[in-house]
C-alpha cells in the first residue's frame, strides 16, 4: 500500500469478488496495526484492528493477516461491494506509545466495479 | 452510533489569521485527538490529550499550536498565525481504553 506523492495505488475489482489490500509497515517496534476506510470527504472509518501476538483477525466480511516477520499487514474484504469503494489506510503504533499516536500509511484506493 | 463532530467543516482564513477548530469528541471518551491530512497525503499525529493535559505531540505541533477542553464536551485547536502550508484537513479523534479511534469528518482549513 505505499505510494509516491499524490498518485495512491488502486486496486480495481469486480463486485462480489474478494479483494486483498497489502501494507507494508515501518517499525519492527509496532505492536497494534488498524485499518481504516476513507470515503471522500470524510474522516478515516475504523475497519478492524489487531494486535501483535495474533496473526490473524476476522470480522464482518473483513479479515486482517499478520506477517510480522515481513512487517507486512493485509486486508482481505470479501464479496466486495461498491460501497466498499474509498481509500484503505493502514496504521500502526509503536509499542510503548500513546495507543492513539498512529503512523498512517500512504492508502491505497479501492474502486468497484459493478 | 455516538460520533466525533467537528465545526466548520470548511475554513477558509487568511495568512497570518488565528484559527479555532471545534470538536465534540464521542462523549464517555478520555483521549482526545488531533490529526491532519494534507491533500493527497497521509495523515498525520499532532497531537494527544488525555487528563487536561498534553500527553504527547509531534514535530509539527510548534509553537503556533495549542489545544484545549474549555468545558466538558467541547476539544479545540487554535492555530496563532495560519500559514500557508497549515492548510490541510484537520481530524479530531478521540478514544476510551483500549477502544480504536475514531475521527470525525474533518474541517477542510484553507489559507489564502
Amino acid at each position: 500500500g505505499e505510494s509516491v506523492g499524490l498518485h495512491l495505488p488502486t486496486l480495481s475489482v469486480q463486485e462480489g469478488d474478494n479483494s486483498i489490500i497489502n501494507c507494508a509497515y515501518s517499525n519492527s517496534a509496532s505492536d497494534y496495526f488498524i485499518w481504516y476506510k476513507q470515503e471522500s470527504g470524510k474522516g478515516p472509518q475504523f475497519i478492524i484492528d489487531i494486535r501483535s501476538n495474533m496473526d490473524k483477525r476476522q470480522g464482518q466480511r473483513v479479515t486482517v493477516l499478520l506477517n510480522k516477520t515481513v512487517k507486512h499487514l493485509s486486508l482481505q474484504i470479501a464479496a466486495t461491494q461498491p460501497g466498499d469503494s474509498a481509500v484503505y489506510f493502514c496504521a500502526e503504533n509503536i509499542k510503548g506509545g500513546s495507543q492513539g499516536n498512529l503512523i498512517f500509511g500512504k492508502g491505497t484506493k479501492l474502486s468497484v466495479k459493478p | 452510533e455516538p460520533e466525533v463532530t467537528q465545526t466548520p467543516s470548511h475554513q477558509v482564513t487568511q495568512m497570518g489569521q488565528e484559527v479555532i477548530l471545534r470538536c465534540v469528541p464521542i462523549s464517555n471518551h478520555l483521549y482526545f485527538y488531533w490529526y491532519r491530512q494534507i491533500l493527497g497525503q497521509k495523515v498525520e499525529f499532532l497531537v494527544s490529550f488525555y487528563n487536561n493535559e498534553i500527553s504527547e505531540k509531534s514535530e509539527i505541533f510548534d509553537d503556533q499550536f495549542s489545544v484545549e477542553r474549555p468545558d466538558g464536551s467541547n476539544f479545540t485547536l487554535k492555530i496563532r498565525s495560519t500559514k500557508l502550508e497549515d492548510s490541510a484537513m484537520y481530524f479530531c479523534a478521540s478514544r476510551v481504553g483500549n477502544s480504536p479511534l475514531h475521527f470525525g469528518n474533518g474541517t477542510r482549513l484553507t489559507v489564502t
